[in-house]
């Protein structure tokens, strides 16, 4: 069965705070994805990567950056939180183009507060 | 750029009974795909239903259908015989016909709150 795992359900750190959070997939899927989803927004595409080392700006990644050293690791890291990050990060991983009729899996999300 | 609607942030429905749940869709390509997928109140994303721009066919798993209209630009998934536990957020999503780098990103809607009661 498929499965995308995010390290922490929940989340709280302080402001300034650098935040690291950490989404696994054992898929052997080439495209990780990660988004916030806040209440009457939907999901918003922050980044996301096609290769390893290879990544790529989705709609809102003021404030964020990411990290793919190994194929089946995605890393979202807030270099210096703030409180309008405060929301719910899913992760979700896919087969690349080619496939595109095949969904995006999705981790079960981090709900992050910052203070 | 593309756009996803999704009109109604909430709705009701009795169990057993069908719902509608709309989404419209605006883009520039000919080739691209619509998804739809369920959030429970736990967080997980649950993907219901595809649809491609060049099949011919609505889609259709289980209890769930797409009503794909292309002139109208509307995917609506239609839910039948509801039960107590589609009571959930739906989200419909596109995905980029361009082939770019990465492919595959999705644009998605701002959801609809289903609630399905007895």
């Amino acid at each position: 069965d498929v499965k995308v795992t995010q390290s922490s359900r929940y989340l709280v750190k302080r402001t300034g705070e650098k935040v690291f959070l950490e989404c696994v997939q054992d898929m052997d899927h080439e495209n990780m994805f990660w988004y916030r989803q806040d209440p009457g927004l939907g999901l918003r595409l922050i980044y996301f990567s096609y290769d390893v080392k290879m990544k790529e700006k989705g709609d809102i990644p003021e404030g964020y950056s990411v990290s793919r050293e190994k194929k089946e690791r995605f890393s979202l890291i807030l270099e210096s939180a703030s409180t309008n990050q405060t929301s719910m990060y899913l992760c979700a991983s896919s087969l690349p183009r080619g496939h595109s009729n095949q969904p995006q899996h999705f981790g079960d999300g981090t709900r992050l507060s910052i203070l | 750029a593309q756009k996803i609607t999704q009109t109604q942030p909430g709705m009701f429905v009795q169990e057993k009974e069908a719902v509608t749940l709309d989404c419209t869709y605006d883009t520039s390509d000919q080739s691209y795909g619509l998804f739809w997928y369920k959030q429970p109140s736990s967080g997980e994303m649950i993907f219901l239903i595809y649809q491609g721009s060049y099949d011919e066919q609505n889609a259709t798993e289980g209890r769930y259908s797409l009503n794909f209209q292309k002139a109208r630009k509307s995917a609506n998934l239609v839910i039948s015989a509801s039960q107590l536990g589609d009571s959930a957020m739906y989200f419909c999503a596109m995905r980029e016909g361009r082939v770019t780098g990465g492919g595959n990103k999705l644009t998605f809607g701002t959801g609809t709150q289903l609630k399905v009661e007895l």
